[in-house]
């Protein structure tokens, strides 16, 4: 069974402290990672996909990397709007219609 | 494009009454997927359908869940008798086949409260 977990649950930031979470994940057959960002009262939205270990994607203050055991989501000087819970999930290559397998997030909270 | 469109936002019912959740996928997305979301259990895919079929119904938790798609514009999930156990919140989300590098496209959800 496909399994994700995220570290850490919380995180508290100052603004400009960079940080990192991790996402473990075991799959038989990676397709693909995602990485979505929640705000509060509002449904996932989109950040990246990653497919294979070495792989990386970059948007703005955000930096996602792969390896064949985890990601991270790297937050570069991060300011108060960063804050949100960021979700992890994989595909496996054998998930009929590409079902996404999520972990429980990591709610960041980045203050002024 | 206005999104996966979920109504109603919130619901409060007592228990024992039968909840109607709605959504309109993004239109032109062949697939459609339910998802519920609490603390203790994070999202939970309940559902997908592909081309207004359902595909795979593994998720749903009892025989009181049933969901519906009558076309490509429109889905329903109902519970019937609700029971304060299903409080959640219920996510809607859509997408088209082939286009998998920008995952799903989600609604913003129905906050359901049985009380």
């Amino acid at each position: 069974e496909d399994q994700v977990t995220q570290s850490p649950e919380a995180l508290r930031l100052q603004e400009g402290e960079s940080s990192s979470l991790n996402c473990s994940y075991t799959v038989s057959g990676l397709r693909g990672l995602f990485w979505y960002r929640q705000d509060p009262g509002k449904g996932p939205e989109f950040l990246f996909t990653l497919y294979s270990a070495g792989e990386e994607k970059e948007k703005e203050r955000l930096k996602a990397t792969l390896t064949k055991k985890e990601s991270f989501l790297h937050i570069t000087a991060p300011k108060p709007e960063d804050s949100a819970t960021y979700l992890c999930a994989v595909q496996a290559r054998k998930a009929a219609g590409n079902k996404l397998t999520f972990g429980g997030g990591t709610r960041v909270l980045v203050k002024p | 494009d206005a999104g996966v469109i979920q109504s109603p936002r919130h619901e409060v019912t007592e228990m024992g009454q039968e909840v109607t959740l709605r959504c309109k996928p993004i239109s032109g997305h062949d697939y459609l997927f339910w998802y519920r979301q609490t603390m203790m259990r994070g999202l939970e895919l309940l559902i997908y359908f592909n081309n207004n079929v359902p595909i795979d119904d593994s998720g749903m938790p009892e025989d009181r869940f049933s969901a519906k798609m009558p076309n490509a514009s429109f889905s329903t999930l109902k519970i019937q008798p609700s029971e304060p156990r299903d409080s959640a919140v219920y996510f809607c989300a859509s997408r088209k086949t082939g286009s998998t590098l920008y995952g799903y496209t989600f609604g913003s959800g129905t906050r359901l409260t049985v009380v």
